[in-house]
């Protein structure tokens, strides 16, 4: 199986802050990678598929990056609806997601 | 608009059986993969499995083959995730998703379905 570990699992951060999380896959998925975004009771979201594409309607202050088995989502400047967590998804061999990172207010 | 809409929560006991539903609407039913993902309180996401309702082609993550029967009726354009023999392991909050058109990712979700198995 592959497995993915995010870090950190709880960020802290302000407003206008620039956000980078983490995601490492168990070994090369290649672009295989997605990120998504869920608030409190919500549904997650899709942000990011193949590693840097961004989802339909997603703001661009969202971003990813990398290949092979490290990756990074970036938000350029938090803005109050950021505050969420956020799990990335390997989909190189079958689907496994991340335990998820947790932006709260600093 | 694309929307998933799922069935109402659900109180049960083990070893009762149980089927949840997610009907699909604003787009063409047949031609998306529709699948099932876990989320146990306070935890992360889980892929249980996916089914294209064109053609009922049905896989399971290996984590839950055996365990759940993912089904779709295209007249009514619902998918279905049933147990036979709920255990207390089950309680969860269940989502269907709607597979994007090019890559193994989901860019819809339905509302989710709390499922509570408790004596």
């Amino acid at each position: 199986d592959i497995q993915v570990t995010q870090s950190p699992s709880t960020l802290s951060a302000s407003v206008g802050d620039r956000v980078t999380i983490t995601c490492r896959a168990s070994q090369s998925i290649s672009s295989w990678l997605a990120w998504y975004q869920q608030k409190p009771g919500k549904a997650p979201k899709l942000l990011i598929y193949k590693a840097s594409s961004l989802n339909s309607g997603v703001p661009s202050r969202f971003s990813g990056s990398g290949s092979g088995t490290e990756f990074t989502l970036t938000i350029s400047s938090l803005q109050p609806d950021d505050f969420a967590t956020y799990y990335c998804q390997q989909y190189h061999t079958y689907s496994t997601f991340g335990l998820g990172t947790k932006v709260d207010v600093k | 608009e694309v929307q998933l809409v799922q069935s109402g929560a659900e109180v049960k006991k083990p070893g009762d059986s149980l089927k949840i539903s997610c009907q699909g609407s604003g787009y063409i039913f047949t031609s998306y993969w529709i699948g099932w993902v876990r989320q146990m309180p306070g935890k992360g996401l889980e892929y249980m499995g996916i089914i294209y309702p064109g053609d009922s082609d049905t896989r399971y993550s290996p984590s839950f083959q055996g365990q759940v029967t993912i089904s779709a009726d295209r007249s009514i354009t619902t998918a279905y995730l049933q147990w036979s023999s709920l255990r207390a392991s089950d309680t969860a909050m269940y989502y269907c998703v709607r597979r994007h058109d090019t890559e193994v990712v989901y860019d819809y979700w339905g509302q989710g379905t709390l499922v509570t198995v408790s004596s």
